[in-house]
């Protein structure tokens, strides 16, 4: 399955788009990128998925690329209670399911 | 409610003992997972099954053990084999095949402590 890379950390003012970045490059065609944000010391929620078009829901929106070869994540207009980790993986339905280490996100006043 | 139980959600062990986790789920998913997670890491994953009695091993095994009998449990034994046993361990499941999502569900956690 293929690996993932994120960066570490970033920061956003609250009330602006937090855009979330993952570098995906050896997906195969049948990986869907699945983004999950993780709360400390909770389990990861499921935020978003997709296989090649760009998808939106109530929580955030997702843009993939052409080639498929990264992704990027917006929340539109973030909040302080969107501190979190965020994890950005690319897996086969109910295949392995393998996590990076994620970016911690820290939404700011 | 549909959701994963794990339990318990504090376990303390001495050095030298097995110990197992429990994972029940009743969402009647196919495949589920067990990950660990240290301070300030992400998760890596255990093992993970996709179908009663069967299972694979996943990036760090070594020291674990699971089972699969039936479709809503998958316990994991922290054996005296695993050398830093303590962290936070999660499971997961998720529905095998065509479905609209396919997302992972996460119990709420197990945190292990060796003393």
């Amino acid at each position: 399955d293929a690996k993932t890379t994120q960066p570490p950390s970033m920061d956003c003012a609250e009330g602006r788009a937090a855009n979330l970045p993952c570098n995906h490059s050896t997906i195969s065609g049948n990986e869907y990128v699945y983004w999950y944000r993780q709360i400390h010391s909770q389990g990861p929620q499921y935020i978003i998925h997709g296989l090649k078009n760009n998808e939106t829901n109530e929580m955030a929106s997702l843009i993939i690329t052409e080639d498929r070869k990264s992704s990027t994540l917006i929340l539109p207009h973030a909040t302080l209670r969107d501190t979190a980790v965020y994890y950005c993986i690319v897996r086969v339905n109910a295949g392995k399911s393998t996590f990076g280490d994620g970016t911690t996100l820290t939404v700011k006043p | 409610d549909g959701g994963i139980t794990q339990s318990p959600k504090y376990l303390f062990r001495k050095e030298g003992q097995n110990v197992t986790l429990s994972c029940e789920q009743n969402l009647n998913h196919d495949a589920m997972y067990w990950y660990r997670q240290d301070p300030g890491q992400g998760l890596r994953l255990i093992y993970y099954s996709q179908i009663v009695n069967d299972f694979q091993k996943g990036d760090i095994a070594e020291g674990y053990s699971v089972s699969r009998e039936k479709k809503e449990s998958f316990p994991l034994t922290v054996t005296s084999a695993q050398k830093n046993p303590t962290a936070f361990y999660l499971c997961a499941s998720t529905q095998e095949g065509r479905v609209i999502k396919g997302e992972l569900f996460f119990g709420e956690g197990s945190r292990l402590t060796v003393l």
